[in-house]
């Protein structure tokens, strides 16, 4: 059974860094192309990046709104994932999903974890 | 990259059908097939619907079907049930490799 599982949320001043896990199993996650979704509260889907798999040499790339401030790395012998938040502001507030992709789609969510930005 | 335009809400009796439109450019909706839908139940994940335009995961009943024209991709709920009340997200695969999301609709059933 695929599972991702988020950790690592919680609350944090403006400016301040997180660094948020995704906790993989039942499928090979080198094998795989893992994205970041968020949803800031009430509000709609955003996509935050993505890294692609061994095979397509783990080339990352992010949305305009974290692009320098986010970084997405990976342990694959630890079937995890790290999505590290630097330089916060209050909206990145937001529950943030790591997902898999498979032909265009995110085919398997994990169950979300929350930051808050706030002072 | 600007969000895909979706209608806020829709809604339906039991056993009717509604159809969620999900309109964007020919840079993300009309320049690929890879466009996807997501239902979201309050409190939960989204879960997939659709990929590639039209293309059932298993296990999603078929009373869910997706379609595209040009930059507007459409997903249809027949024979609407109860437990389809939730919000509605299409996605769109952008050349390059990002992804963008639609703003959503909350389907109500009557």
């Amino acid at each position: 059974e695929v599972q991702l599982v988020e950790s690592g949320g919680g609350l944090v001043q403006p400016g301040g860094s997180l660094r948020l896990s995704c906790a993989t199993s039942g499928f090979t996650l080198s094998d795989k192309y893992i994205n970041w979704v968020r949803q800031a509260p009430g509000k709609g889907l955003e996509w935050v990046g993505r890294t692609t798999n061994k095979a397509s040499g783990y080339i990352t790339l992010y949305a305009a709104s974290v692009e320098g401030r986010f970084t997405i790395s990976r342990d694959d012998s630890q079937n995890s994932l790290y999505l590290l938040l630097n330089s916060l502001k209050t909206e990145d507030t937001a529950v943030y999903y790591c997902a898999t992709e498979r032909s265009g789609s995110f085919d398997f969510w994990g169950q979300g974890i929350l930051v808050t930005v706030s002072s | 990259q600007s969000a895909l335009t979706q209608p806020p809400s829709a809604s339906g009796s039991p056993g009717q059908s509604v159809t969620i439109s999900c309109t964007g450019t020919s840079s993300d909706v009309g320049a690929e097939n890879y466009v996807s839908w997501y239902q979201q139940h309050p409190g939960k994940a989204p879960k997939l619907l659709i990929s590639e335009v039209s293309k059932r995961p298993s296990g999603v009943p078929d009373r869910f079907s997706g379609s595209k024209s040009g930059n507007t991709a459409s997903l249809t709920v027949s024979g609407l049930q109860a437990e389809d009340e939730a919000d509605y997200y299409c996605s769109s695969h952008v050349p390059g490799g990002k992804y963008v999301f639609g703003t959503g609709t909350k389907v109500t059933v009557l």
